[in-house]
């Protein structure tokens, strides 16, 4: 069974950091692109990070450059989210997802395996 | 203030076809493939359209797409009770460093 289950969410003050997980199994993870995707209360959802299947290329949104990571690790087939500087706006709930193509930057495919997600909020 | 426009609502009845919008430009719709997404509270958003109008496997004939320009539709017939959610177009946005866009949702309620 293709599955991805995230995990490391919680609340956090503002100016925190959090680290992310999705631990991919059922499907050969060294060969997609791999995404990270929020859903905002009251807003949908948000694209977040996108990482290509060989982490050569990453991209992230506006509203999270300079403050959140990317990264994924094949030996522990797994995908990351680093979050630093952690605003009240980042409270979401927090998706992984799987593209059956290569490259992060291609909707050809879109998202075709998303996990169930993890919650991360941001308060004082 | 999502890239992608979408209805907040829509409605119908039991069998009914309906059909949703999606308003873009020509730096995202316009130039790239649209998806479509359900997503009922609670449960992982689910891939129901890709490549403008291809369904994957498991989705049923009744969900199909379009696209035209810089707009997209999604069309759903024999409407059902299940179909009750939360739908998202979704696609590449080129401008600047690029990135995926969203449209802001429509919750589609069946009457």
């Amino acid at each position: 069974e293709v599955k991805l289950v995230e995990s490391g969410g919680g609340s956090v003050q503002p100016g925190g950091s959090l680290r992310l997980s999705c631990a991919a199994s059922g499907f050969s993870f060294d060969d997609y692109a791999m995404h990270w995707v929020r859903l905002i209360e009251g807003k949908g959802l948000e694209w977040v990070s996108g990482i290509d299947y060989n982490s050569d290329r990453f991209g992230y949104a506006d509203s999270v450059k300079g403050r959140f990571t990317i990264s994924r690790d094949s030996a522990k087939k797994s995908l990351f989210l680093q979050m630093n500087s952690l605003r009240i706006e980042d409270t979401a709930l927090y998706y992984c997802a799987k593209t059956p193509g290569g490259i992060y930057d291609n909707s050809l495919y879109g998202l075709d395996v998303w996990g169930q997600g993890t919650t991360v909020t941001v308060s004082s | 203030q999502s890239v992608l426009t979408q209805p907040p609502s829509a409605s119908g009845t039991p069998g009914q076809r309906v059909f949703l919008s999606c308003s873009g430009s020509d730096s995202n719709i316009g130039s790239n493939p649209v998806n479509w997404y359900q997503h009922l509270p609670g449960t992982a958003p689910r891939l129901l359209m890709f490549n403008d109008d291809k369904r994957p496997s498991g989705v049923p004939a009744r969900f199909s797409g379009s696209k035209s320009g810089t707009s997209a539709s999604l069309a759903i017939s024999g409407l059902q009770s299940s179909d009750e959610a939360d739908y998202y177009c979704a696609t590449w946005d080129d401008s600047l460093s690029g990135s995926w866009v969203f449209g802001g949702g429509t919750k589609l309620t069946v009457l």
